[in-house]
């Protein structure tokens, strides 16, 4: 959506961290997200992050969030090929309001 | 069995046509969201219920409707299909409570219009 947007491909090599990044407009988001959508399938949820946080991290995840910039990344550590997808940044303003999302990073994972 | 189903997983129609793409969910959860996903794009919302008798319209509900038959139950109908409704139909599913974050998605429709 308009509100939520990101860049569209990104190339990282095997072994080496992604940095996937995302900004939102909508200053009362409390609510963010990252998802994964492998190919032919649904959009799972891969961690999420509340506004009043600045920094998730979990497992080969690490969120970083900058409020004041409404700048949201994801990084992923070691990349591998079964992380080549499409990632999606949202937000919501609760829980559980209607997401809006960002277009779609589709990352690919070079040998 | 998933937890959120979407039936069928893809559809061909020819334009005018009425189709009803369907979702059932065994999540227990209350709320319920039809979107469509075009490539760069990203995930646009169509319409939301938030129980049985509260239908919204999203931001791009013209050419859509929507019942929501049960709890479980959210069907999402084309009344005359046009090509630029060619896309990836997802449904999804949120609780209200404090322990569940984020939606959980069917596996999607992928509907074409010809």
């Amino acid at each position: 959506g308009e509100d939520v947007e990101q860049s569209l491909f990104l190339s990282v090599r095997e072994g080496d961290s992604s940095v996937i990044n995302c900004t939102y407009t909508d200053s009362s988001s409390t609510y963010l997200y990252w998802y994964k959508q492998e190919p032919g399938a649904g959009l799972q949820l891969l961690t999420y992050i509340f506004s009043n946080m600045d920094m998730k991290q979990d497992q080969r995840l690490t969120v970083l969030l900058n409020k004041k910039d409404k700048h949201l990344s994801l990084r992923i550590a070691d990349t591998q090929t079964g992380d080549s997808a499409i990632y999606f940044c949202a937000e919501s303003p609760s829980n559980d309001y209607k997401l809006s999302f960002g277009a779609g990073t589709t990352v690919t994972v070079r040998a | 069995d998933a937890d959120v189903t979407q039936t069928p997983r893809n559809r061909i129609t020819k334009t005018g046509k009425r189709i009803m793409l369907e979702c059932s969910q065994t999540k227990g959860h209350d709320r319920m969201y039809w979107y469509r996903q075009d490539p760069g794009l990203g995930l646009r919302l169509i319409y939301y219920s938030f129980d049985v008798k509260d239908i919204n319209k999203g931001e791009i509900s013209d050419g859509y409707s929507v019942s929501r038959q049960a709890q479980a139950k959210f069907s999402l109908s084309l009344e005359s299909a046009i090509p630029n409704q060619t896309a990836l139909y997802f449904c999804a599913t949120s609780d209200r409570t404090g322990d569940n974050y984020g939606y959980t998605f069917g596996s999607g429709t992928r509907l074409t219009v010809v």
